[in-house]
């Protein structure tokens, strides 16, 4: 069974750093991408980026380039998202979702979690 | 980036009633869309895939066409259980945004 399992919540103050993970299993990790989807209280859902984790490849929405990094571990079949310097506007469930290589749909994702910066 | 506009952003509708929902991309998609159904609390799931291609395990009352510019999700008799919100996505560009949802609610 495919499953992509998120870390849990968090909650933070402006300016901490942070990484969430998701864990991939039931499939070959390496043969997916892994993207990051934000989604703001009671708004729709943003595209924020992509990982290959074969060989690292990284793709970003101009809107989340340089604001946030994803990495992943494929020794553990792990993706990350992380910031450096949390701002309150951060605030949000974040998914993490697969798709094929080339021009694919998300087909699986995560249960999201939810990150809180407050001061 | 390929901007998505869906509409309505709201509809309400009745059990058994014939529900469409209208997407269109700022630029030729050719049949790179796929539609979401998100229910409150809950990860988005995949219903069509390539326009109109249905996903595995969803109800045949769920419809996808169009291509190019604009597309179309259709429901074609509501069911409890299909009121939520849907959204589209482009993945015809690396940058794959979505549209900014419809909610379908109880009449």
């Amino acid at each position: 069974e495919v499953q992509l399992v998120q870390s849990g919540a968090e909650v933070k103050k402006p300016g901490e750093s942070l990484k969430i993970s998701c864990k991939g299993s039931g499939y070959s990790f390496t043969s997916y991408w892994i993207g990051w989807v934000r989604q703001m209280p009671g708004k729709g859902l943003e595209w924020m980026g992509i990982i290959y984790p074969g060989d690292s490849d990284t793709r970003y929405s101009p809107s989340f380039q340089g604001q946030v990094t994803i990495s992943a571990d494929k020794s553990i079949s792990t993706a990350y998202l992380q910031w450096s310097s949390l701002k309150a506007s951060d605030t949000a469930m974040y998914y993490c979702a697969r798709q094929l290589k080339g021009r694919s749909p998300f087909d699986y994702w995560g249960q999201g979690t939810l990150v809180t910066v407050s001061s | 980036d390929i901007q998505m506009t869906q509409s309505p952003s709201t509809l309400s509708a009745s059990v058994g009633d014939r529900v469409t929902i209208t997407c269109r991309a700022s630029q030729s998609i050719s049949s790179w869309l796929a539609w979401y159904q998100q229910k409150p609390g809950k990860a988005p799931k995949l219903l069509i895939y390539k326009a109109s291609s249905l996903e595995s395990g969803v109800p045949s009352r769920f419809s996808g066409s169009g291509s190019g510019t604009e597309f179309t999700l259709t429901i074609s008799s509501l069911q409890p259980d299909d009121f939520a919100t849907y959204y589209c996505q482009q993945y015809n560009s690396y940058s794959r945004s979505f549209g900014q949802g419809t909610k379908v609610e109880i009449k």
